[in-house]
């Protein structure tokens, strides 16, 4: 079976640093991976998606970066932190039906 | 953006009495889908309607879709306790299976 994880799960994180966040899918092969933000009480915005190793597409300008180095790895990454930036953060991944499979997120705060 | 507007935005209903939540949404679609997010978890997908279908059901789930009006509508039968959550309708435009989230409907579910 199809597992996906992320972490780390929250993370506190001074205005400024650098980020990153990783996320793993077990038990497939080549799947579309896609990042999330969700604002507090708010719906989901996709950030980037990928559709293949080194393949990254951003959706919104922003202070955010994507890499997908294997094909069952996505990172999102930041140089320098705004506080903007704070949220959770859901990794998800499809292969072919549509469905779209989600991690447990990782809640950031940035102060 | 968000494509999907959820309507209401908040919904308090007694256990065993049904719900129903409403989702529309702006442009052509490839499918709807509806997603269900417990606080501060992940998204599990709940149910899929593509847009050449008009009904769709799975156990206390039943979804509809009325592509002429860019709705549709999520009914949860016989509600628990356990279906206090966020719910989010998510609309594929087919390209690289992208999902546009909506705003979200809470509902709670009282005993």
């Amino acid at each position: 079976s199809q597992t996906i994880h992320q972490w780390p799960a929250t993370l506190v994180q001074p205005v400024g640093s650098p980020l990153s966040l990783e996320c793993t899918v077990e038990g497939t092969s080549n799947p579309n991976l896609y990042w999330y933000r969700q604002a507090a009480g708010r719906g989901l915005q996709l950030l980037f998606y990928s559709v293949g190793i080194g393949q990254i597409s951003s959706e919104v300008p922003q202070n955010l970066s994507a890499s997908r180095p294997q094909d069952r790895q996505f990172i999102l990454s930041s140089k320098k932190l705004l506080l903007s930036d704070s949220g959770f953060y859901l990794c998800a991944w499809t292969w072919d039906l549509g469905e779209q499979f989600f991690g447990p997120g990782t809640r950031l705060t940035v102060l | 953006s968000q494509q999907g507007e959820e309507d209401p935005q908040a919904l308090s209903i007694q256990e065993g009495e049904n719900a129903t939540m409403n989702c529309s949404y702006k442009t052509s679609i490839n499918n709807l889908q509806w997603y269900r997010q417990n606080s501060g978890r992940g998204l599990v997908h709940l149910i899929l309607i593509r847009s050449n279908e008009r009904e769709k059901h799975s156990g206390r789930l039943r979804v509809t879709l009325d592509t002429s009006k860019k709705s549709s509508s999520l009914l949860i039968t016989a509600s628990r306790a356990a279906d206090t959550a966020s719910y989010f309708c998510a609309t594929d435009t087919g390209t690289a299976s992208k999902l546009t989230f909506g705003t979200g409907t809470r509902l709670q579910v009282t005993l």
